[in-house]
């Protein structure tokens, strides 16, 4: 079954703890992406990957990072988490950039205190 | 950062009835309209995809037209039923110095029985 797999899908830590969510998609898309969703906010776009080690900063990379070394695999990094990166976050992928569907993961609904 | 928005934020329709929303976006730079049918505790699942100006597109009871000229699209859905209640989400694909895909905040349908 073509799927994109987040984890974990609940998370609560503190301040200053560092993590990382995985994502993981099987359909061999070359795009990926990691968008955040806030009450009122559309979902906004962290980071982005166009294909193997090469990433790009979206609208709100602060505090992020992430990586793609495998095609599949795109973490998502908080070195150290703050209270307003509580959020949730999904994972998506498509096999090309803006005019083909995304597909979403189950998302992660992050609580930093 | 594009200005994607939707009409209404909200909204209560009868079993059986039929409805509309709004999505407005800049047209400078257009390549791509999404649609997107978000059910809660779920992930965003791809409903069009569509890039030539007038265009329309039809699943079932839903269809989506598309204006790039002015920069808007309706998204229509006809007889409501109850499993249609989700959050309605419209994305723009635009190509200015990289090709990114902006959300709106959505429309949230509750169809009551």
């Amino acid at each position: 079954e073509a799927q994109v797999t987040q984890n974990p899908r609940y998370l609560i830590t503190v301040t200053g703890k560092k993590l990382t969510v995985t994502c993981s998609q099987n359909m061999n898309h070359e795009y990926m992406s990691w968008y955040r969703q806030d009450p009122g906010l559309g979902l906004r776009q962290i980071y982005y990957s166009m294909n193997v080690e090469v990433t790009d900063k979206g609208d709100v990379p602060e505090g992020y990072k992430v990586s793609r070394k495998e095609k599949r695999n795109f973490p998502l990094i908080l070195e150290s988490p703050s209270p307003n990166q509580t959020s949730l976050y999904f994972c998506a992928s498509s096999r090309g950039w803006v005019n083909t569907e995304a597909f979403f993961g189950q998302g992660t609904r992050l609580t930093v205190v | 950062i594009l200005n994607v928005e939707q009409s209404p934020q909200s909204l209560h329709v009868q079993e059986g009835d039929s409805t509309n929303f709004t999505c407005s976006f800049p047209s400078s730079n257009f390549y791509a309209l999404h649609w997107y049918r978000w059910e809660t505790a779920k992930s965003p699942e791809a409903l069009f995809v569509m890039t030539l100006n007038g265009d329309e597109k039809k699943k079932g009871r839903i269809s989506a037209t598309l204006n790039t000229k002015e920069g808007y699209s309706y998204l229509y859905i006809k007889g409501s039923q109850p499993e249609d209640s989700a959050t309605y989400l419209c994305a723009s694909g635009n190509s200015g110095g990289y090709q990114k895909v902006t959300f709106g905040t959505g429309t949230k349908l509750q169809v009551i029985p």
